[in-house]
Protein backbone atom coordinates (compact mmCIF):
# COMPACT_ATOMS: atom_id res chain seq x y z
CA UNK A 1 0.00 0.00 0.00
CA UNK A 2 1.29 3.54 -0.29
CA UNK A 3 1.85 6.10 2.23
CA UNK A 4 3.29 9.18 2.64
CA UNK A 5 4.48 10.55 6.10
CA UNK A 6 5.32 14.27 7.26
CA UNK A 7 7.29 14.38 9.95
CA UNK A 8 6.81 17.82 11.33
CA UNK A 9 3.08 19.14 12.16
CA UNK A 10 4.77 22.49 11.94
CA UNK A 11 7.61 23.99 10.79
CA UNK A 12 8.72 27.38 12.31
CA UNK A 13 10.80 29.75 9.94
CA UNK A 14 12.22 33.39 10.16
CA UNK A 15 11.49 35.37 6.97
CA UNK A 16 14.56 35.74 4.71
CA UNK A 17 15.54 31.52 5.83
CA UNK A 18 15.92 28.72 4.24
CA UNK A 19 13.06 26.16 4.67
CA UNK A 20 12.44 22.64 4.37
CA UNK A 21 9.64 20.69 4.72
CA UNK A 22 10.29 16.74 4.70
CA UNK A 23 8.34 14.20 3.33
CA UNK A 24 9.01 10.42 3.28
CA UNK A 25 6.93 7.66 1.59
CA UNK A 26 6.55 4.24 0.43
CA UNK A 27 5.35 3.17 -3.01
CA UNK A 28 5.30 -0.41 -4.80
CA UNK A 29 7.56 0.29 -8.03
CA UNK A 30 8.24 3.99 -9.02
CA UNK A 31 6.74 6.71 -7.61
CA UNK A 32 4.66 10.24 -8.86
CA UNK A 33 5.32 12.66 -5.88
CA UNK A 34 3.15 16.05 -5.41
CA UNK A 35 3.08 18.87 -3.44
CA UNK A 36 0.09 20.99 -2.69
CA UNK A 37 -0.35 24.23 -0.54
CA UNK A 38 -3.38 25.11 1.25
CA UNK A 39 -3.69 28.62 2.46
CA UNK A 40 -6.84 29.08 5.02
CA UNK A 41 -10.32 28.53 3.36
CA UNK A 42 -8.77 27.85 0.13
CA UNK A 43 -8.79 24.58 -1.25
CA UNK A 44 -5.40 22.94 -2.80
CA UNK A 45 -3.07 24.40 -5.35
CA UNK A 46 -0.23 22.81 -6.97
CA UNK A 47 3.23 23.89 -6.65
CA UNK A 48 5.01 20.81 -7.99
CA UNK A 49 5.55 17.38 -9.39
CA UNK A 50 8.11 14.54 -10.04
CA UNK A 51 7.21 11.88 -12.54
CA UNK A 52 10.51 11.41 -14.06
CA UNK A 53 14.12 12.63 -14.95
CA UNK A 54 15.85 15.36 -13.27
CA UNK A 55 15.97 14.69 -9.46
CA UNK A 56 15.74 18.01 -8.40
CA UNK A 57 12.22 20.04 -9.41
CA UNK A 58 10.98 23.61 -9.22
CA UNK A 59 7.78 24.78 -9.10
CA UNK A 60 5.68 27.71 -8.53
CA UNK A 61 6.43 30.34 -6.30
CA UNK A 62 9.91 29.94 -5.51
CA UNK A 63 9.60 26.72 -4.20
CA UNK A 64 11.58 22.96 -5.29
CA UNK A 65 11.77 19.81 -4.06
CA UNK A 66 14.75 16.94 -4.33
CA UNK A 67 13.83 13.04 -5.18
CA UNK A 68 15.83 10.92 -2.94
CA UNK A 69 15.38 7.38 -4.63
CA UNK A 70 17.42 5.87 -1.87
CA UNK A 71 15.99 7.82 0.76
CA UNK A 72 12.18 7.24 -0.68
CA UNK A 73 12.29 11.21 0.29
CA UNK A 74 10.75 14.20 -1.82
CA UNK A 75 11.59 17.60 0.56
CA UNK A 76 10.47 20.83 -0.55
CA UNK A 77 12.52 23.46 0.22
CA UNK A 78 13.23 27.02 -1.05
CA UNK A 79 16.01 29.31 -0.29
CA UNK A 80 14.28 32.22 1.11
CA UNK A 81 11.10 31.73 2.71
CA UNK A 82 8.58 34.58 2.77
CA UNK A 83 5.71 35.64 5.51
CA UNK A 84 2.99 34.71 2.59
CA UNK A 85 4.34 31.07 2.71
CA UNK A 86 2.66 30.84 5.47
CA UNK A 87 0.25 27.94 4.49
CA UNK A 88 -0.61 23.87 5.12
CA UNK A 89 1.64 22.21 3.01
CA UNK A 90 0.76 18.43 1.61
CA UNK A 91 2.96 15.71 0.03
CA UNK A 92 1.50 13.35 -2.08
CA UNK A 93 2.55 10.19 -3.80
CA UNK A 94 0.62 7.37 -6.23
CA UNK A 95 2.36 4.64 -8.05
CA UNK A 96 3.66 5.39 -11.32
CA UNK A 97 1.34 1.82 -12.81
CA UNK A 98 -1.51 0.74 -11.85
CA UNK A 99 -4.85 2.26 -10.93
CA UNK A 100 -3.86 3.88 -7.36
CA UNK A 101 -5.29 6.87 -5.55
CA UNK A 102 -3.57 9.91 -4.74
CA UNK A 103 -2.14 9.16 -1.16
CA UNK A 104 -1.85 12.41 1.09
CA UNK A 105 1.01 12.87 4.08
CA UNK A 106 -1.06 14.46 6.70
CA UNK A 107 0.29 18.46 6.01
CA UNK A 108 3.04 20.34 7.53
CA UNK A 109 1.86 23.61 8.58
CA UNK A 110 4.57 26.47 7.91
CA UNK A 111 4.62 29.22 9.79
CA UNK A 112 6.84 32.12 8.70
CA UNK A 113 8.15 34.96 11.06
CA UNK A 114 8.76 38.64 10.03
CA UNK B 1 -10.14 29.32 -10.54
CA UNK B 2 -8.94 25.71 -11.04
CA UNK B 3 -11.89 24.58 -13.36
CA UNK B 4 -12.48 22.24 -10.98
CA UNK B 5 -15.77 23.43 -9.56
CA UNK B 6 -17.66 22.58 -6.20
CA UNK B 7 -21.04 23.48 -5.01
CA UNK B 8 -22.34 24.51 -2.16
CA UNK B 9 -19.00 26.02 -0.60
CA UNK B 10 -20.63 25.91 2.39
CA UNK B 11 -23.60 23.68 4.11
CA UNK B 12 -24.81 23.50 7.72
CA UNK B 13 -26.91 20.33 8.06
CA UNK B 14 -28.28 18.36 11.21
CA UNK B 15 -27.70 14.80 12.43
CA UNK B 16 -29.66 12.31 10.94
CA UNK B 17 -29.62 14.38 7.45
CA UNK B 18 -28.99 13.51 3.80
CA UNK B 19 -26.96 16.04 1.77
CA UNK B 20 -25.35 15.90 -1.88
CA UNK B 21 -22.01 17.79 -3.13
CA UNK B 22 -21.59 18.60 -6.60
CA UNK B 23 -18.48 18.33 -8.30
CA UNK B 24 -17.54 19.86 -12.42
CA UNK B 25 -14.22 18.39 -13.26
CA UNK B 26 -12.00 20.49 -15.39
CA UNK B 27 -13.17 20.23 -18.76
CA UNK B 28 -11.68 17.45 -20.80
CA UNK B 29 -10.85 15.48 -17.61
CA UNK B 30 -12.82 11.98 -17.46
CA UNK B 31 -11.56 11.35 -13.89
CA UNK B 32 -13.00 12.63 -10.79
CA UNK B 33 -11.53 11.83 -7.20
CA UNK B 34 -13.60 12.45 -3.89
CA UNK B 35 -11.26 13.51 -0.91
CA UNK B 36 -12.61 13.92 2.97
CA UNK B 37 -10.35 16.55 4.81
CA UNK B 38 -10.98 16.67 8.59
CA UNK B 39 -8.70 18.08 11.42
CA UNK B 40 -7.88 14.88 12.84
CA UNK B 41 -7.38 12.56 9.47
CA UNK B 42 -5.99 14.94 7.20
CA UNK B 43 -6.69 13.87 3.37
CA UNK B 44 -8.52 10.93 3.03
CA UNK B 45 -9.56 9.08 -0.46
CA UNK B 46 -12.77 8.23 -0.51
CA UNK B 47 -13.64 7.26 -4.38
CA UNK B 48 -13.26 7.72 -7.80
CA UNK B 49 -14.69 7.72 -10.96
CA UNK B 50 -13.67 7.33 -14.52
CA UNK B 51 -16.09 8.21 -17.81
CA UNK B 52 -19.34 7.28 -15.83
CA UNK B 53 -17.75 3.98 -13.93
CA UNK B 54 -16.75 3.53 -10.29
CA UNK B 55 -12.66 3.12 -10.49
CA UNK B 56 -11.20 3.04 -6.86
CA UNK B 57 -12.43 2.56 -3.78
CA UNK B 58 -10.83 4.27 -0.03
CA UNK B 59 -12.02 4.87 2.92
CA UNK B 60 -15.85 5.84 2.08
CA UNK B 61 -18.39 5.04 4.42
CA UNK B 62 -21.08 3.07 3.85
CA UNK B 63 -23.46 5.95 4.25
CA UNK B 64 -21.57 7.66 1.62
CA UNK B 65 -22.23 7.21 -2.11
CA UNK B 66 -20.94 8.96 -5.42
CA UNK B 67 -21.79 8.43 -8.89
CA UNK B 68 -20.61 10.31 -11.82
CA UNK B 69 -22.80 11.23 -15.04
CA UNK B 70 -22.84 11.29 -18.86
CA UNK B 71 -21.94 14.93 -18.82
CA UNK B 72 -18.86 13.82 -16.23
CA UNK B 73 -19.73 16.01 -13.46
CA UNK B 74 -19.70 14.36 -9.90
CA UNK B 75 -21.97 14.05 -7.14
CA UNK B 76 -21.38 12.85 -3.57
CA UNK B 77 -24.35 11.68 -1.70
CA UNK B 78 -24.03 11.61 2.52
CA UNK B 79 -26.44 10.28 4.20
CA UNK B 80 -27.36 9.79 7.95
CA UNK B 81 -25.27 12.33 9.09
CA UNK B 82 -23.13 12.40 12.14
CA UNK B 83 -21.35 15.16 13.99
CA UNK B 84 -17.84 13.66 12.93
CA UNK B 85 -18.50 13.45 9.23
CA UNK B 86 -18.16 17.20 9.45
CA UNK B 87 -15.03 18.05 7.28
CA UNK B 88 -14.13 19.42 3.84
CA UNK B 89 -14.58 17.80 1.01
CA UNK B 90 -12.49 18.09 -1.87
CA UNK B 91 -13.25 16.89 -5.33
CA UNK B 92 -10.40 16.58 -7.94
CA UNK B 93 -10.31 15.96 -11.66
CA UNK B 94 -8.14 14.39 -14.14
CA UNK B 95 -7.40 13.68 -17.36
CA UNK B 96 -3.17 12.32 -16.93
CA UNK B 97 -2.50 10.24 -13.72
CA UNK B 98 0.39 12.64 -13.09
CA UNK B 99 -2.23 15.61 -13.35
CA UNK B 100 -4.49 16.35 -10.93
CA UNK B 101 -6.88 19.51 -10.21
CA UNK B 102 -8.57 20.00 -6.89
CA UNK B 103 -11.61 22.30 -6.49
CA UNK B 104 -12.15 24.75 -3.75
CA UNK B 105 -13.96 22.38 -1.43
CA UNK B 106 -17.24 22.43 0.09
CA UNK B 107 -16.96 22.42 3.81
CA UNK B 108 -19.91 20.58 5.44
CA UNK B 109 -21.02 21.54 9.36
CA UNK B 110 -23.17 19.10 10.82
CA UNK B 111 -25.04 20.12 13.83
Amino acid sequence: AQSVAQPEDQVNVAEGNPLTVKCTYSVSGNPYLFWYVQYPNRGLQFLLKYITGDNLVKGSYGFEAEFNKSQTSFHLKKPSALVSDSALYFCAVRAYSGNTPLVFGKGTRLSVIA
Amino acid sequence: DSGVTQTPKHLITATGQRVTLRCSPRSGDLSVYWYQQSLDQGLQFLIQYYNGEERAKGNILERFSAQQFPDLHSELNLSSLELGDSALYFCASSLRTSDYTFGSGTRLTVV
